[in-house]
């Protein structure tokens, strides 16, 4: 299974919902990561975790909560958020250690912030 | 401040000929290289990637060429076919930065009949 999967596709939410974004991987990475990827943009790292431990968090607002549960799943718990936070959010793992950094992406969550 | 750059935001190119993607950095700490390619709705995917090291990995139809001297590396795509339509990233990471990949904003390909 090299597969990284994402729920939901599609997310709408007002500034003062609270929802989760899941992610999962069966590929035995211990490395997995969120990204936000704005229109015609490249993605933008957000959070790092490496062994189910946070390990960068690059500057993102308190808004954005990341949790990993286990190795295999990485959320992403979103409160009070504004409309500019509107993007597609990639979740991404990669094996910890590797001499490469090849990551493995998910189809993403389009999060729109009304 | 962007630290990989791909100055052609697209690329038309005819079918059965070579696509040549180009990627400019300015940190000489990165030190592997990576291009992923992306379809509408989809997550990048993994396509080839050069160690520093090395001046050219070749893989199938994809071949990815690195001038460090000038920070600049070309991805190859011999030949064109239209599944590789798409849009096409180019990233660099450090060994002293582990998991941070840094992006291009990304070419849009599109190969003609």
């Amino acid at each position: 299974d090299t597969e990284v999967t994402q729920t939901p596709k599609h997310l709408v939410m007002g500034m003062t919902n609270k929802k989760s974004l899941k992610c999962e991987q069966h590929m035995g990475h211990r490395a997995m990561y969120w990204y936000k990827q704005k229109a015609k943009k490249p993605p933008e790292l957000m959070f790092v975790y490496s062994y189910e431990k946070l390990s960068i968090n690059e500057s993102v607002p308190s808004r954005f909560s990341p949790e990993c549960p286990n190795s295999s799943l990485l959320n992403l718990h979103l409160h009070a958020l504004q409309p500019e936070d509107s993007a597609l959010y990639l979740c991404a793992s990669s094996q910890e250690g590797s001499s490469n950094n090849e990551q493995f992406f998910g189809p993403g969550t389009r999060l729109t912030v009304l | 401040d962007q630290q990989v750059k791909q100055n052609s935001p697209s690329l038309s190119v005819q079918e059965g000929r070579i696509s040549i993607l180009n990627c400019d950095y300015t940190n000489s700490m990165f030190d592997y290289f990576l291009w992923y390619k992306k379809y509408p709705a989809e997550g990048p995917t993994f396509l080839i990637s050069i160690s520093s090291i090395k001046d050219k990995n070749e893989d199938g139809r994809f071949t990815v060429f690195l001038n460090k001297s000038a920070k600049h590396l070309s991805l190859h795509i011999v030949p064109s076919q239209p599944g590789d339509s798409a849009v096409y990233f180019c990233a660099a990471s450090a060994s002293d930065s582990w998991g941070k990949l840094q992006f291009g904003a990304g070419t849009q390909v599109v190969v003609t009949p």
